[in-house]
């Protein structure tokens, strides 16, 4: 069964730049996240799709961060304009339903963002 | 007070140790609780999760103590190849969301 596929895998931009990732989770799987991990932390959740509705972003920096999930199934998350403080690993996860606390999340590869 | 919190480490441990990580967490309401685990520069990885009367696998014991709010793992008989991250999550009741802790840094040694 293929994973949660993430893209790109590293990214180097300047502060006041943009940048997105793309993430595809695992067939099948209604519930996708995206994480931010900055360095000697745990993942922090920025924001939660429940198939195509938004379930969680009450940690997501909307001034500066969007995500979608258009269709359901892939989901692109914006940083526009870029901070130092932004730097970190971008995490996507994805879980089968996500409606019970004990659902098993999946998570892909990460995108490392180094902005300078 | 953090809502789950980790002691950093590192653990450095030599092979054939056994370690034990604690994971306090500060919502009495968190019903659900899971170890992750996550090598350098790797994504996460479910390690097992954390039921109420305590659960094993393999060389991996995990343990809940609700009256003093804190999770453990306990690895037996310590291999190289356990040299990682040990990140653990715990969801609040009625929340599908979360909230992990730092990790704490193992390190097994020859």
């Amino acid at each position: 069964e293929a994973g949660v596929a993430q893209s790109p895998r590293y990214k180097i931009i300047e502060k006041r730049q943009s940048v997105a990732f793309w993430c595809n989770p695992i067939s099948g799987h209604a519930t996708l996240y995206w994480y931010q991990q900055i360095l000697g932390q745990g993942p922090k959740l920025l924001i939660q799709f429940q198939n195509n509705g938004v379930v969680d972003d009450s940690q997501l920096p909307k001034d500066r961060f969007s995500a979608e999930r258009l269709k359901g199934v892939d989901s692109t998350l914006k940083i526009q304009p870029a901070k130092l403080e932004d730097s970190a690993v971008y995490l996507c996860a994805s879980s089968l339903e996500g409606l019970q606390s004990t659902d098993t999340q999946y998570f892909g590869p990460g995108t490392r963002l180094t902005v300078l | 007070r953090k809502e789950v919190e980790q002691d950093p480490g590192p653990f450095n441990v030599p092979e054939g140790a056994t370690v034990a990580f604690n994971c306090t967490y500060s919502n009495s309401a968190s019903q659900s609780f899971f170890w992750y685990r996550q090598d350098c520069r790797k994504e996460p990885k479910l390690l097992m999760s954390v039921y109420s009367s305590g659960n094993e696998d393999g060389r991996f014991t995990a343990q809940l103590n609700r009256a003093s709010q804190y999770i453990s793992l306990l690895i037996r008989d310590s291999k190289l190849s356990d040299s990682a991250t040990y990140l653990c999550a715990v969801n609040v009741r009625g929340s599908y969301i979360p909230t992990f802790g730092r990790g704490t840094s193992l390190i097994v040694h020859p």
